[in-house]
């Protein structure tokens, strides 16, 4: 049960797009399509942004975008925006398991 | 509506007991998976414990494995986190998460949360 693997942080301006990677392995992200994006502002209940990979919940914004490539999925927001600026964490089934990311903070600048 | 409304955090010594409560509503309760996740303080999130609609099979991270135990009440629409021999790095944020999707088995998907309960063990 290792965790994946996201940059602690990435940073844009409003307006730009940025992309946050989520490298797992062949046991989580590589073999099921059961990853999902999480957007956690600090003291509130994570949001789920993006499910399957690539769908979005009923209310989230068209800005949110997921992908998946081998052993890693991917979280574009373009269009940045100010309350964009939180931290994101991806998550995948892994079995009789669940693994989340470490984790990234986005900051607009 | 649907809402999860966590319970039972609090201050314990290393090596006591704490029982978590979630009481949830809004939707079927016996219909769903369900799992606890956590964060630490200054950590990122980490999921702990989940387990099946039914409650028949659960499922634990190597972290709490043989000191946690996972279960729920069908009847009183509330999931539980029974945790043993609390170590300080067990200090952490615990919420409890509906899995997204119907059915028996955890996707690894939450679609709601809780406000989360704090635990603190001291050393």
């Amino acid at each position: 049960q290792s965790a994946l693997t996201q940059p602690a942080s990435v940073s844009g301006s409003p307006g730009q797009s940025i992309t946050i990677s989520c490298t797992g392995t062949s046991s989580d992200v590589g073999s099921y399509n059961l990853v999902s994006w999480y957007q956690h502002y600090p003291g509130k209940a994570p949001k789920l942004m993006i499910y399957e990979v690539s769908k979005r919940p009923s209310g989230v914004s068209n800005r949110f975008s997921g992908s998946k490539s081998g052993n890693t999925a991917s979280l574009t927001i373009s269009g940045l925006q100010a309350e964009d600026e939180a931290d994101y964490y991806c998550c995948s089934y892994a079995g009789s398991s669940t693994s989340f990311g470490g984790g990234t903070k986005l900051t607009v600048l | 509506e649907v809402q999860l409304v966590e319970s039972g955090g609090g201050l314990v010594q290393a090596g006591g007991s704490l029982r978590l409560s979630c009481a949830a509503s809004g939707f079927t309760f016996s219909s769903y998976a369900m799992s606890w996740v956590r964060q630490a303080p200054g950590k990122g999130l980490e999921w702990v414990s989940g387990i099946s609609g039914s409650g028949g099979s659960t499922y634990y991270a190597d972290s709490v494995k043989g000191r946690f135990t996972i279960s729920r009440d069908k009847s009183k629409n509330t999931l539980y986190l029974q945790m043993n021999s609390l170590r300080a790095e067990d200090t952490a944020v615990y919420y409890c998460a509906k899995d997204r999707r119907l059915g028996e088995v955890p996707t690894a998907t939450f679609d709601y949360w809780g406000q989360g309960t704090l635990v603190t063990v001291s050393s």
